[in-house]
């Protein structure tokens, strides 16, 4: 089976920076993304691990690390339309087509 | 880019109607569409894998009588919800990837929020 832990809610201000950490056991991994979901809304594709490292897109960056089962989305010049949950999603190694989500992390971003 | 369309949008009916919810790839195939179910402030559950002409493969603890997939299409998956009951009110998502590398994001319709009086 699969889990993921995300903290559950997460508070920062304007302009600064926030990671938002992601453990996961799966049986066969074999990559980490991250969705963005406003409220009412669908989730919207972030970024993608497949690898070790960090992936930049933007302002949104994210970090892997498949010895260590986790992975970080680091959203930096926090915005005010930042304020949403995101959620990391483990794809397994025998169907990678499948996804699996946490349990997500709400960001709180204040003035 | 690739998108997923999902209608409707909102539900609301009477105990014991069924209801039919559709998803759509409007500029990619897809071979392979996700249904899922997200209860307020928690996350999305994967319900079932929706496979272009075979049957769906459905996770755990989901009813394969209750919820009735149809992939008729390489563009086009249905969920119906049969004889709903209140319990079954949720948010209910579809998603798809397109063909290609492993790397491509699975990309979400917009929900359909069912509620059931």
């Amino acid at each position: 089976g699969q889990s993921l832990e995300q903290p559950s809610e997460v508070t920062a201000v304007e302009g600064a920076i926030v990671q938002i950490n992601c453990t996961y056991q799966t049986s066969g991994f074999y990559g980490l993304s991250w969705y963005q979901q406003h409220d009412g809304g669908a989730p919207t594709f972030l970024s993608y691990n497949a690898l070790d490292g960090l992936e930049e897109t933007g302002r949104f960056s994210s970090f892997l690390s498949r010895s260590d089962s986790y992975g970080y989305l680091l959203l930096q010049e926090l915005q005010m339309k930042d304020s949403a949950s995101y959620f990391c999603a483990v794809s397994g190694l025998y169907n990678f087509n499948k996804f699996y989500f946490g349990s997500g992390t709400k960001l709180n971003v204040k003035p | 880019g690739a998108v997923v369309s999902q209608h409707p949008s909102r539900v609301i009916c009477k105990s014991g109607t069924s209801v039919k919810i559709e998803c759509r790839s409007l500029d990619f195939q897809a071979t392979t569409m996700f249904w899922y179910r997200q209860f307020p402030k928690q996350s999305l559950m994967l319900m079932a894998t929706s496979n272009e002409g075979s049957k769906a493969t459905y996770e755990q603890g989901v009813e394969k009588d209750k919820f009735l997939i149809n992939h008729a299409s390489l563009t086009l998956s249905t969920l119906t919800v049969t004889s709903a009951h209140p319990e079954d009110s949720s948010f209910y998502i579809c998603s798809a990837r397109g063909r290609g590398y492993s790397n491509q994001p699975q990309h979400f319709g917009d929900g359909t929020r069912l509620s059931i009086l």
